[in-house]
């Protein structure tokens, strides 16, 4: 059972359209994060929600936990090519102190 | 601030030899340090979290004598493949951190192939 179920998995969009990456749990998390990856390189923190209910905002990128901080989304308005990457929600926990979980990823491909 | 590197970002290595990966923090003394591994169009998979001084801590299924984990200075940690197989060509991602928090900084990542 994963910790983490992201979706979905592969998405592929036209230039312009909106998106939505959901990541969700059966457990509450004090926090999650999103990463943003291209390929060949490491993955970059985009943002940390802590807060039930909050939203964040980063340009066109939209984030939110769940009240209940169970689960999460981003959204993505007017995507452009260069939005494409592996998307990656993340959650600290484990046996390992600060170890992080992550979920299965979401591929974005953004066409022109 | 908070910079990890990798060395080498590429290596190609014969089957049956040993290839060691480095990873830095350059602007701050990383007292835990984190390898993953990673293969096409999958997520990042945890292998072992590596404490300054200590021995590291292993997940389950990854074989502590194949992978070689060392983390003798609080900006440096390295990661040998022992007798290298080319099941074990994959991407190989570090990240650091800088102390309780769980925030982790990574670094650029290594492409192992194994021929």
């Amino acid at each position: 059972t994963q910790l983490l179920e992201q979706s979905p998995q592969f998405l592929s969009i036209q230039e312009g359209e909106n998106l939505t990456v959901y990541c969700n749990s059966s457990s509450v998390f004090s926090s999650l994060q999103w990463y943003r990856q291209e390929p060949g390189e490491g993955p970059v923190l985009l943002v940390t929600v802590v807060t039930g209910g909050e939203v964040k905002k980063l340009k066109r990128l939209t984030f939110q936990f769940g009240d209940a901080r169970k689960d999460s989304s981003l959204h993505i308005t007017a995507a452009q090519p260069g939005d494409t990457g592996l998307y990656l929600c993340a959650v600290a926990g484990g046996t390992s102190y600060g170890k992080l979980t992550f979920g299965q990823g979401t591929i974005l491909t953004v066409h022109p | 601030g908070a910079v990890v590197s990798q060395h080498p970002s590429r290596v190609i290595c014969k089957s049956g030899t040993s290839v060691k990966i480095e990873c830095r923090s350059l602007d701050f003394q990383a007292t835990t340090m984190f390898w993953y591994r990673q293969f096409p169009k999958q997520s990042l998979m945890l292998m072992a979290t590596s404490n300054e001084g200590s021995k590291a801590t292993y997940e389950q299924g990854v074989e502590k004598d194949k992978f070689l984990i060392n983390h003798a200075s609080l900006t440096l940690s390295t990661l040998t493949v022992t007798s290298a197989h080319p099941e074990d060509s994959s991407f190989y991602i570090c990240s650091a951190s800088d102390g309780p928090s769980y925030e982790q900084y990574f670094g650029p990542g290594t492409r192992l192939t194994v021929t």
